[in-house]
């Protein structure tokens, strides 16, 4: 199967800081990549659709100010959790289908974001 | 995309089958059912996916009713590598996944 990395695994920061999390394609190139998170116990949320070379588009109640995207390469997409709260703190996963003809996605192995 | 329903938890004895079922009486024509699982702190892993005709690959067999309106995914020898969430997603012309709240496979030694 297709691999898809996150970095980091795991992250702390203080209340106001932001957060960066990276989302690669190790094998294969993906011009679009999706973003989840999961509280604990529930099940995972779609947060954004990320699309290389254009603006990330956002489900409805998720601040796009707030969580910012990037998909700067076929390769890479990026979310910046920025101001972090306490409240923000999830799991926050990625996935991506391999190739623009197949709807099976791969995903992250996924981030704790843990905020102070 | 349509949406399904699957009992909460369910356990299996170690070495034995785990018969996990989705009702998706909604689905349409062009839906497929894709079984993904998730086990604990980790990202969802594929299993499979399926339209119409059942399907089976290296990890599990995948049973689609005639009508479509259910499936059953069969894990054929569980181990206790198997305890994990399975989610059941039909999922349309969209291509992100839509997750429920799947069922809690737990495997008994």
């Amino acid at each position: 199967g297709a691999v898809v990395s996150q970095h980091p695994s795991r992250v702390i920061c203080k209340s106001g800081t932001s957060v960066k999390i990276e989302c690669r394609s190790l094998d294969f190139q993906a011009t679009t990549m999706f973003w989840y998170r999961q509280f604990p116990k529930q099940s995972l949320m779609l947060m954004a659709t990320s699309n290389e070379g254009s603006k990330a588009t956002y489900e409805q109640g998720v601040e796009k100010d707030k969580f910012l995207i990037n998909h700067a390469s076929l390769t890479l997409s990026t979310l910046t959790v920025t101001s972090a709260h306490p409240e923000d703190s999830s799991f926050y996963i990625c996935s991506a289908p391999k190739g623009p003809y197949t709807d099976t996605q791969y995903f992250g192995p996924g981030t704790r974001l843990t905020v102070l | 995309d349509a949406k399904t329903t699957q009992p909460p938890s369910m356990d299996c004895a170690e070495g034995r089958a785990a018969n996990l079922p989705c009702n998706h009486s909604t689905i349409s024509g062009n839906e497929y059912v894709y079984w993904y699982r998730q086990i604990h702190s980790q990202g969802p892993q594929y299993i499979i996916h399926g339209l119409k005709n059942n399907e089976t690959n290296e990890m599990a067999s995948l049973i689609i009713t005639e009508d479509r309106k259910s499936s059953t995914l069969i894990l054929p020898h569980a181990t206790l590598r198997d305890t994990a969430v399975y989610y059941c997603i039909v999922r349309g012309s969209a291509r992100q996944l839509t997750f429920g709240s799947g069922t809690q496979l737990t495997v008994l030694p």
